[in-house]
C-alpha cells in the first residue's frame, strides 16, 4: 500500500530564506509527482508536477526533484517571501489506480517578514 | 473556461439530515474525483468516475455516500443522515487521461461542511 509522508510537518523561516521541504513514498511504481499549494480554507493549487521519468521540474522560485528509486522528492524554495505562507502537498499518482493520488499530510510554512 | 468548480462553499447542517454537493468539471475532462480533507491531514480519495462510470470507490465512502455523473458532465456528492464525523472538506478534481497513465488533476475550491 503506497503511503506518503512529508516532512517537516511545520515549518518557520524569516523572509528571505531558502528552504526544502521533503516528500517520501513507499513504492516507487508511481506515474508522477505532484508538489500542491493550499492557502487556508481553499482547494488546491498544482504547483509542480514531475513525471517518473524525469529527475526534476522548475518554475520561478520553486525547483521541484525527484528520485523514484529511493521514493523520495524535495521542493526547493528560494528567496522566500510571506506570500509563500500556506500548506504544501505533495502527491504521487501509483500505477494502475485509475490516477487517483496519494497525498502526503502536507507542510505548514509560515514566512515571517 | 473557469476551472473545476465547486457549489456551495460552504454548509452547515444538522445531524441527521442529508446534504448535496455538486461539481463542475473542466469541460474538456473525463476524469472526476472527490476528495475528503480534515483539519491538518493530506486529502483522501473516495471515489472517481471515467466519463459517467464510477470506476472506484474507497472503504472511506460508506453507504450513507452515494456520488453520480450523468452524462459524465458535472457530478454530484450526497451524504445521507449526516454525522459529525462527516465534517470536513470535500474537494473534487478533474483531468484528462488517455490510457493508463497519470494526468495533471485540477482541483475546485471544495465545499466545506460543518455538521452541528
Amino acid at each position: 500500500k503506497q503511503e506518503v509522508t512529508q516532512i517537516p510537518a511545520a515549518l518557520s523561516v524569516p523572509e528571505g530564506e531558502n528552504l526544502v521541504l521533503n516528500c517520501s513514498f513507499t513504492d516507487s511504481a508511481i506515474y508522477n509527482l505532484q508538489w500542491f499549494r493550499q492557502d487556508p480554507g481553499k482547494g488546491l493549487t498544482s504547483l509542480l508536477l514531475i513525471q517518473s521519468s524525469q529527475r526534476e521540474q522548475t518554475s520561478g522560485r520553486l525547483n521541484a526533484s525527484l528520485d523514484k528509486s529511493s521514493g523520495r522528492s524535495t521542493l526547493y524554495i528560494a528567496a522566500s517571501q510571506p506570500g509563500d505562507s500556506a500548506t504544501y502537498l505533495c502527491a504521487v499518482i501509483p500505477y494502475n489506480q485509475g490516477g487517483k493520488l496519494i497525498f502526503g499530510q502536507g507542510t505548514e510554512l509560515s514566512v515571517k517578514p | 473556461d473557469t476551472g473545476v468548480s465547486q457549489d456551495p462553499r460552504h454548509k452547515i447542517t444538522k445531524r441527521g439530515q442529508n446534504v448535496t454537493f455538486r461539481c463542475d468539471p473542466i469541460s474538456e475532462h473525463n476524469r472526476l474525483y472527490w476528495y475528503r480533507q480534515t483539519l491538518g491531514q493530506g486529502p483522501e480519495f473516495l471515489t472517481y468516475f471515467q466519463n459517467e462510470a464510477q470506476l472506484e470507490k474507497s472503504r472511506l465512502l460508506s453507504d450513507r455516500f452515494s456520488a453520480e455523473r450523468p452524462k459524465g458532465s458535472f457530478s454530484t456528492l450526497e451524504i445521507q443522515r449526516t454525522e459529525q464525523g462527516d465534517s470536513a472538506m470535500y474537494l473534487c478534481a478533474s483531468s484528462l487521461s488517455r490510457g493508463q497513465g497519470g494526468n495533471q488533476a485540477f482541483f475546485g475550491q471544495g465545499t466545506r461542511l460543518t455538521v452541528v
